[in-house]
């Protein structure tokens, strides 16, 4: 298994460019999130998804959506990148939102 | 508001001593708390998970203590190594839906 997979690792954006990262895992896991990690602070989150068709609002959910068409993949979009969105993002998984998350390498997101 | 925090950013120890990571929480109703460990460049990895409905659950050099009178959580590290050195977050899942919030990180330092 490959477990959970990011990409790109690094990303550089112009402020108002939009992107989208990617995350997919090959565990079957229900449940997936996304979070960012901005230095010398903890994650916060900023979508989840309890199954394919179901997202939900994290603490921080503005300036990003998200989709869960699949099992596997929950791809995150920033519409119109912002400087205050540099950070590091990491995606992960787990069977439920009760039980240990499997985490990504993360993506290193710089906007400029 | 809910947070989850910890009471010391930065903690060092001397190897082979034992280590104590300290965490508060505010949320009354959340059932589920978990410890990961960071590694720099790394994404979290699971270190223990225990349930509102025990006080203490034990691993391999890991114990997790949960005291729900003063909403606080602790990590224990026997026998601390140079590779426990890491950040470690506590979360907690507030019951009420899918969101697992985060605190802070503490630093651990491992002294030779």
């Amino acid at each position: 298994n490959a477990g959970v997979t990011q990409t790109p690792k690094f990303q550089v954006l112009k402020t108002g460019q939009s992107m989208t990262l990617q995350c997919a895992q090959d565990m079957n896991h229900e449940y997936m999130s996304w979070y960012r990690q901005d230095p010398g602070m903890g994650l916060r989150l900023i979508h989840y998804s309890v199954g394919a068709g179901i997202t939900d609002q994290g603490e921080v959910p503005n300036g990003y959506n998200v989709s869960r068409s699949t099992t596997e993949d929950f791809p995150l979009r920033l519409l119109s990148a912002a400087p205050s969105q540099t950070s590091v993002y990491f995606c992960a998984s787990s069977y439920s939102v009760i039980a240990e998350q499997y985490f990504g390498p993360g993506t290193r997101l710089t906007v400029t | 508001g809910e947070s989850v925090g910890l009471h010391l950013p930065t903690l060092s120890v001397q190897e082979g001593d034992n280590s104590i990571i300290n965490c508060a929480y505010s949320n009354s109703a959340s059932d589920y708390f978990i410890w990961y460990k960071q590694e720099s460049g790394k994404g979290p990895q699971f270190i223990i998970d225990i349930r509102s409905n025990m006080d203490k659950r034990q691993g391999q050099r890991v114990t997790v203590l949960l005291n729900k009178t003063v909403k606080h959580l602790s990590l224990q590290i026997a026998a601390t190594q140079p590779g426990d050195s890491a950040v470690y977050f506590c979360a907690e899942n507030h019951n009420q839906g899918g969101k697992l919030i985060f605190g802070q990180g503490t630093e651990l330092s491992v002294k030779p």
